[in-house]
């Protein structure tokens, strides 16, 4: 399966760390993006890296990306308690997005 | 970028019935998906919505249960039939834009089928 496996699980901090996912996945991609979703809200976008690029910048973000260990990761600097929410990556092969189960970030003011 | 819209945003809905949720995008998108997700758990792709013909469906789902509709490029319904307590989930909807598709998607519908 394609499926992007994110990690940790869970992870917990205090405001003004950072957090940092990882995501793995299995074969060639086109981009990997990762995604923010709320408890019980919609997906939101937040950052789209491609299959050429190495690092990327979105404000408080920075993604990562090994395509010879294929492999992302997502940090998160300074973090706040409003950043508390689950953590998806999507390994995208053409028109295939392939969602792992995500990363509960929680920031405890 | 683009914003997408659901309705309802929630529903309690009987045992045996239907529910039509409707998805607006405020600007023309390549693809427009619907996925299922069950709470804690990843998103489940239930089809791909097809611009003026049948969706195509993955694995698992069929399109007497979920019928799905794309008229144009912006709105497309998802309709849960004959709905069973396993139906109850966050039913989501999406589209992907851009040379690299990148995918935005809807706030969810949280369905409860008692």
């Amino acid at each position: 399966s394609q499926q992007g496996e994110e990690d940790p699980q869970a992870l917990s901090i205090q405001e003004g760390e950072n957090a940092t996912m990882n995501c793995s996945y299995k074969t060639s991609i086109n981009n990997l993006q990762w995604y923010r979703q709320n408890s019980g809200r919609g997906l939101v976008h937040l950052i789209l890296i491609r299959s050429n690029e190495r690092e990327k910048h979105s404000g408080r973000l920075r993604v990562t990306l090994d395509t010879s260990k294929k492999s992302s990761s997502l940090l998160i600097t300074a973090s706040r308690a409003a950043d508390t929410a689950s953590y998806f990556c999507a390994p995208v092969t053409g028109n295939q997005f392939y969602f792992g189960t995500g990363t509960s970030l929680t920031v405890i003011p | 970028s683009a914003v997408i819209s659901q309705k309802p945003s929630r529903d309690i809905c009987q045992r045996g019935t239907s529910l039509t949720i409707q998805c607006q995008v405020d600007s023309q998108v390549t693809m427009m998906f619907w996925y299922r997700q069950q709470p804690g758990q990843s998103l489940t792709l239930i089809a791909t919505a097809n611009q003026g013909s049948e969706a195509t469906y993955e694995s698992g789902f069929v399109i007497d249960k979920f019928p799905i509709s794309r008229p144009n490029l912006t709105f497309s319904t998802l309709t849960v039939s004959n709905m069973s307590p396993e139906d109850s989930s966050i039913y989501l909807c999406s589209g992907v834009t851009g040379g690299w598709n990148e995918q935005y998607f809807g706030p969810g519908t949280r369905l409860t089928v008692t």
